[in-house]
């Protein structure tokens, strides 16, 4: 595809379950991010791919929440558990390499936990 | 730790106006620096970035944006803003050969027709 897809676009829960959230980057990108957006703030660093290198895990909030690459491509994001403070707007980012290139964003899951 | 500090969180200009939007970040060594936008609907896409040479640096749709290193500032500017600029503003930056991108919160530009 053309730019990074993302799916669901929109995810209601309950408190307590758990959710999938998944994102498909640009083909030939090595790098892959994922950022959390809550209301009325900035973009939150989650987690960082870089090829086959180990993943940068330390901005993820809790245990709760894993992310696996699978083959160099597709993504996905898994919150446990899930807790009310986890809405947000789940945003994927892929680019070229991890050394300062641009980033170009998806379009985003926006999680709702109730 | 890295922090980027956008000075306003709303911004509302008339047609014509000038806008300068307010980026400081903390870190020790060199950055790159990014301003991100995003318009109502539409994914976030990137204005513009500095990696080295000319501090001022152009990007698209007449925007620019200055880095001032020893103020660790990276100010975005437009000296006529029209109504399509209506958009949510992010600056980010990351450490030179680095990958950990930190954002600002955002800065929401509102341009009255």
């Amino acid at each position: 595809g053309a730019g990074v897809s993302q799916s669901p676009s929109n995810k209601v829960t309950e408190k307590g379950k758990d959710v999938e959230l998944r994102c498909d980057p640009i083909s030939g990108h090595t790098a892959l991010y994922w950022y959390r957006q809550s209301l009325g703030q900035g973009l939150e660093f989650l987690i960082y791919f870089q090829g086959n290198s180990a993943p940068d895990k330390s901005g993820l909030p809790s245990d709760r929440f894993s992310a696996e690459r699978t083959g160099g491509s597709v993504s996905t994001l898994t919150i446990q558990r899930t807790q009310q403070e986890d809405s947000a707007v789940y945003l994927c980012a892929s680019s070229r390499s991890g050394n300062s290139e641009t980033q170009y964003f998806g379009p985003g899951t926006r999680l709702l936990v109730l | 730790a890295q922090s980027v500090s956008q000075h306003n969180h709303h911004v509302i200009l008339s047609e014509a106006a000038s806008l300068e939007l307010g980026c400081n970040y903390s870190y020790g060594g060199t950055v790159n620096l990014f301003w991100y936008v995003q318009y109502p609907g539409q994914h976030l896409q990137l204005l513009l970035k500095y990696f080295s040479g000319d501090p001022l640096v152009k990007g698209i749709k007449g925007f620019e944006a200055e880095f001032i290193k020893s103020k660790f500032s990276f100010n975005l500017r437009k000296p006529s803003v029209q109504w399509s600029d209506t958009a949510e503003y992010f600056c980010a930056v990351n450490p030179t050969g680095g990958f950990k991108t930190i954002f600002g919160a955002g800065t929401r530009l509102f341009v009255k027709a």
